[in-house]
């Protein structure tokens, strides 16, 4: 069956410190994967999709970067962190064409 | 108006109550629909997929209504543990993220 593990779960940062975020998916290949965040008492917001190695969609102008590096590894990055940065990030994977997304248990972030 | 919209709630209802969500969409190309639940600082979780003809899982009912633009959820004998954030997921693209789009969800509390 299909896992996904999302690391850390928690994470305290100052502003302008750097971040990165893995998330690694395993028993599927070639998936699509995501970056959401949620901020406190929010919706989803997706920061970026990948439908392959090296393929990388930003959806909103930002602070942040992805990274695809390997088939099912996704990397959520920032060189400096903003306060307005701090939330519930989520990954998450799909197969193809109609099928769900599934989360990872998401990463809670605060920029003190 | 947005893409997919649902009542923010919050929906409190006894136990053993039967509740409905709505959720309507503005895109009629859109192709799949999901329903997902998340727990309080958790990930969201897949509840059921929606099928054109309706589908039910225990004492979830879901359907589809293409004409409208709406989807349902049914939850029938509400337990406590049903007390959550439901959220609506509509896809109108094909297997592209882009056009994944979550609701803002429904808060429900199942009351003892």
């Amino acid at each position: 069956s299909q896992t996904i593990h999302q690391w850390p779960a928690t994470l305290v940062q100052p502003v302008g410190s750097p971040l990165s975020l893995e998330c690694t998916v395993e028993g599927t290949s070639n998936p699509n994967l995501y970056w959401y965040r949620q901020a406190a008492g929010r919706g989803l917001q997706l920061l970026f999709y990948s439908v392959g190695i090296g393929q990388i969609s930003s959806e909103v102008p930002q602070n942040l970067s992805a990274s695809r590096p390997q088939d099912r590894q996704f990397i959520l990055s920032s060189k400096k962190l903003l306060l307005s940065e701090s939330g519930f990030y989520l990954c998450a994977w799909s197969g193809q064409n109609n099928s769900p997304l599934h989360f990872g248990n998401g990463t809670r972030l605060t920029v003190t | 108006r947005k893409e997919v919209e649902q009542d923010p709630g919050p929906f409190n209802v006894p136990e053993g109550a039967t509740v409905a969500f709505n959720c309507t969409y503005s895109n009629s190309a859109s192709q799949s629909f999901f329903w997902y639940r998340q727990d309080c600082r958790k990930e969201p979780k897949l509840l059921m997929s929606v099928y054109s003809s309706g589908n039910e899982d225990g004492r979830f009912t879901a359907q589809l209504n293409r004409a409208s633009q709406y989807i349902s959820l049914l939850i029938r004998d509400s337990k406590l543990s049903d007390s959550a954030t439901y959220l609506c997921v509509v896809n109108s693209g094909s297997g592209s993220a882009r056009q994944l789009t979550f609701g803002s969800g429904t808060q429900l509390t199942v009351l003892p």
